[in-house]
């Protein structure tokens, strides 16, 4: 079954202790992503990755860190988290190529930095 | 830079009656649209999506989308609800050109359903 698998689900932690969401996608997809999800805000992009060693910024990357060292994994690494991370965290992939591929999306990640 | 309003966060209708979510972009250059829905406590799951070609696109569990350029719409419609449709819907754009397929979207529309 085509899947894009994060773990945790749900973590609870707190303020400065290092953590780091895996992402991982079945799909053979070049294109990865991570949103973060805010109620009143919709979803944002923290960071990008076209392929493998290839990541870049998105619109709130602040925060966050990123690797991208095989194609089937995509960690997102808070180094100290802040309460302003609390959120709900999405992974995305796709192919590349085209604009008009739709994103494949986790079931979510969410966090609570206390 | 490419922007995307949902008119209404939440939305109540009635079991049988029709559904209209409202979705407008701006996009300097020919969007590529989408519709996802999201059922709690899951990601988020294509219902429907606009390139090119015919304008109104018929998606999963009964839903369409009609592209109307001169209005910069994207609206999506079911004509009849159902219980099971109560969820969040999201609008969505891309466009083409740069490195980056990233999807920017609505802040979300919460669909209730009444019985």
């Amino acid at each position: 079954e085509a899947q894009v698998t994060q773990n945790p689900r749900y973590l609870i932690t707190v303020t400065g202790k290092k953590l780091t969401v895996t992402c991982s996608q079945n799909m053979n997809h070049e294109y990865m992503s991570w949103y973060r999800q805010d109620p009143g805000l919709g979803l944002r992009q923290i960071y990008y990755s076209m392929n493998v060693e290839v990541t870049d910024k998105g619109d709130v990357p602040e925060g966050y860190k990123v690797s991208r060292k095989e194609k089937r994994n995509f960690p997102l690494i808070l180094e100290s988290p802040s309460p302003n991370q609390t959120s709900l965290y999405f992974c995305a992939s796709s192919f590349t190529g085209a604009y008009n591929q739709p994103q494949h999306f986790g079931d979510g990640t969410r966090l609570s930095i206390l | 830079a490419q922007s995307v309003t949902q008119l209404g966060s939440h939305v109540s209708v009635s079991e049988g009656a029709l559904v209209l979510l409202r979705c407008n972009y701006s996009s300097s250059v020919p969007p590529y649209l989408f519709w996802y829905v999201q059922y709690p406590n899951q990601g988020l799951q294509l219902l429907l999506k606009y390139t090119t070609g015919a304008t109104l696109v018929k998606g999963i569990n009964g839903f369409e989308a009609e592209f109307k350029k001169s209005e910069t719409s994207f609206h999506l419609t079911k004509p009849s609800a159902h219980m099971s449709d109560a969820a969040e819907y999201f609008c969505a754009v891309s466009k083409s050109g740069g490195s980056n397929y990233k999807l920017t979207f609505g802040k979300g529309t919460l669909l209730t359903v009444n019985p």
